[in-house]
Formats: C-alpha cells, structure tokens, sequence
C-alpha cells in the first residue's frame, strides 16, 4: 500500500515552454502533497506544500507564478513548471500524506521523480 | 527550528562489513525521526521510522537505528553490508507543527567488493 506515481517520469522541453507534471497517489486520499527539487549530489529541498482544496504554501524564494500547484482532488497534485528555462533543469519528487490517523506527524510517501531537462 | 545534520557525505565499506551512518538532530520537542534512501534516479523509500517508544528501531533490508536523546543521535546501522546497499542515505525529522521534513545533507554509501 500507500503507492505514489509520477506522470512523466522524464521530459525533455525548449526554454519557454511550459511543462506539468502529475503526482497521484494510487491507493489512499492524500490530504497533503509536497513538492521537492533536488539538484544532482544534493538533498532534497522543499519547494511547496498542498492541501486538498486550498493554495498551496510555498517556501521562502520559490517563486509561486513560475511554479503553479494545484492539487484539486484526494489523489491528485500537479506542478506545472511555467516558461521554463535551463536553470529550471532538475529532478523532482512529490510526496504525499495520507490523514494523520491518530499519529501527531504525517508520513510521507514519495513518488519515483521527474527528471526535467530544459534546453 | 529543527535541524539534521549528517556526519559524512561519503561513506565507503567492504561488502561484509558493518554500516554506521551518521545522523543529528536539532529539536526542541521530541521529534520524529526517519531514514530514507534512494537509489540513482529514482524516489525515496522508507528505511525506518522513530516515533515514541522503544528506541531502537528495525527497518526494512536489515537496517536499524538507535535513537538516543543524551547524544541527540539516530544513527543508521546493519551489520553486514551487501552490494546492493549502494545508495544515497537522509536523516530527515519531521518538523511539529507542519508535518514538513526537514532533510540531512545525504550520505552516500559505496560497497565496495
């Protein structure tokens, strides 16, 4: 259980485009998403944090008009990277938690990745 | 503000041998505290998890992790590392009153034949 796919797993786009990426998970209501990037050797920084119906929070420096996230379902959050540009080039991972059920912190269940390559 | 601090980024083992990898943390409160790896590409998965109760705690793939508040440790071990072991490590603690985790810096193990 507590699956999480990623839809692509790999693009490839020209500066200026725009690009989404899909984030489900497959086998439980996620009240909560989160978005990652990470930069090759490096750890994961958190982009934004999503709940189900409302906007989402995104951290100091990230600039929200570039990267939207909707996440308008239980199982469903999308990232759409907008007028993208080579230095937008990176991997990045969604994760996804399910209802606290009684626990006070909320497990988070990451998906496989998308690996952008912007030319 | 809590914090993780991974001792190492690169850590380099004979296959066999015992795996010790570093982890510690910054908390006010008692945190809960995780490992996850990840392989080239590809997302992470859970390793282990401490949350309340007892201190040491057994993962997947022959992991465990002592969290101990005196050192505020959770350092990741198993006894005998395996080729496959080769991956990227994080410490992560999740953050109280956001439910946000808060990533080490990695460490990256290598096997070595």
């Amino acid at each position: 259980g507590a699956v999480v796919s990623q839809h692509p797993s790999r693009v490839i786009c020209k500066s200026g485009t725009s690009v989404k990426i899909e984030c489900r998970s497959l086998d439980f209501q996620a009240t909560t998403m989160f978005w990652y990037r990470q930069f090759p050797k490096q750890s994961l920084m958190l982009m934004a944090t999503s709940n189900e119906g409302s906007k989402a929070t995104y951290e100091q420096g990230v600039e929200k008009d570039k990267f939207l996230i909707n996440h308008a379902s239980l199982t469903l959050s999308t990232l759409t990277v907008t007028s993208a540009h080579p230095e937008d080039s990176s991997f990045y991972i969604c994760s996804a938690s399910p209802p606290t059920s009684g626990y006070s912190y909320n497990e988070q269940f990451f998906g496989p990745g998308t690996r952008l390559t912007v030319l | 503000a809590q914090s993780v601090t991974q001792l190492g980024s690169h850590v380099s083992v004979s296959e066999g041998a015992l795996v010790l990898l570093r982890c510690n943390y910054s908390s006010s409160v008692p945190p809960y505290l995780f490992w996850y790896v990840q392989y080239p590409n590809q997302g992470l998965q859970l390793l282990l998890k401490y949350t309340t109760g007892a201190t040491l705690v057994k993962g997947i793939n022959g992991f465990e992790a002592e969290f101990k508040k005196s050192e505020t440790s959770f350092h990741l071990t198993k006894p005998s590392a395996h080729m496959s072991d080769a991956a990227e490590y994080f410490c992560a603690v999740s953050e109280s009153n956001t439910g946000k985790l808060i990533f080490g810096q990695g460490t990256t193990l290598q096997v070595k034949p």
